[in-house]
């Protein structure tokens, strides 16, 4: 059972690229959230999503934007990289049960 | 090598000994908390939970302490082992449950 799957795993953007993470979940779960996480600091929550076709902004949402076409898909953009977006980024998933499932991470730096 | 552990809080223990994490919450209304475990160049796992009307939970090596009059939470490990080291942080929920807010995290050295 592969959870949540993250890709890519490593990448190197220059400032002003734009580029898609994508999450995927085989477990049929309803929430779905990506975040960053920086040297020192929690997780901040980017953007999330409670169902199909639904997103809802989070703590730091400015610079990403995100679509959920497909229940088990959740796509994170940056359509401008900026080098404060360096950073790791993590997908999760919850199926209401209160626990979120959680990829290995995106590690993305932009140049 | 790994920049999550960089800045953080660190406890060392002697493998063998018990060990206690300690998280401070800040919202009185948070009504569910998760301890998370984060190994070096992965992402959380899950380890223990505990509800806002329980003071205490264990459960494989692990206990959680719950505290609401200082909104103090606590995750103790006992007999450390070289496995569990790793950078450990705290997650509390609000009732409505859509969003998670996490601590920074302490990170755990054992040395063997």
């Amino acid at each position: 059972n592969a959870g949540v799957t993250q890709t890519p795993k490593f990448r190197v953007l220059k400032t002003g690229q734009s580029m898609t993470l994508l999450c995927a979940q085989d477990m049929n779960h309803e929430y779905m959230y990506w975040y960053r996480q920086d040297p020192g600091m929690g997780l901040r929550l980017i953007h999330y999503s409670v169902g199909e076709g639904t997103t809802a902004k989070g703590e730091v949402p400015d610079g990403y934007n995100v679509s959920r076409l497909k229940k088990q898909n959740f796509l994170l953009g940056l359509e401008s990289a900026a080098p404060s977006q360096t950073s790791v980024y993590f997908c999760a998933s919850s199926g209401g049960e209160n626990i979120q499932y959680f990829g290995a991470g995106t590690r993305l730096s932009v140049l | 090598g790994e920049s999550v552990g960089l800045h953080l809080p660190t406890l060392s223990v002697q493998e063998g000994d018990n060990s206690i994490i300690n998280c401070a919450y800040s919202n009185s209304a948070s009504d569910y908390f998760i301890w998370y475990k984060q190994e070096s160049g992965k992402g959380p796992q899950f380890i223990i939970d505990i509800r806002s009307n329980m003071d205490k939970r264990q459960g494989q090596r692990v206990t959680v302490l719950l505290n609401k009059t200082v909104k103090h939470l606590s995750l103790q490990i006992a007999a450390t082992q070289p496995g569990d080291s790793a950078v450990y942080f705290c997650a509390e929920i609000p009732y409505n449950f859509n969003k998670f807010y996490f601590g920074s995290g302490t990170k755990l050295n054992v040395k063997p």
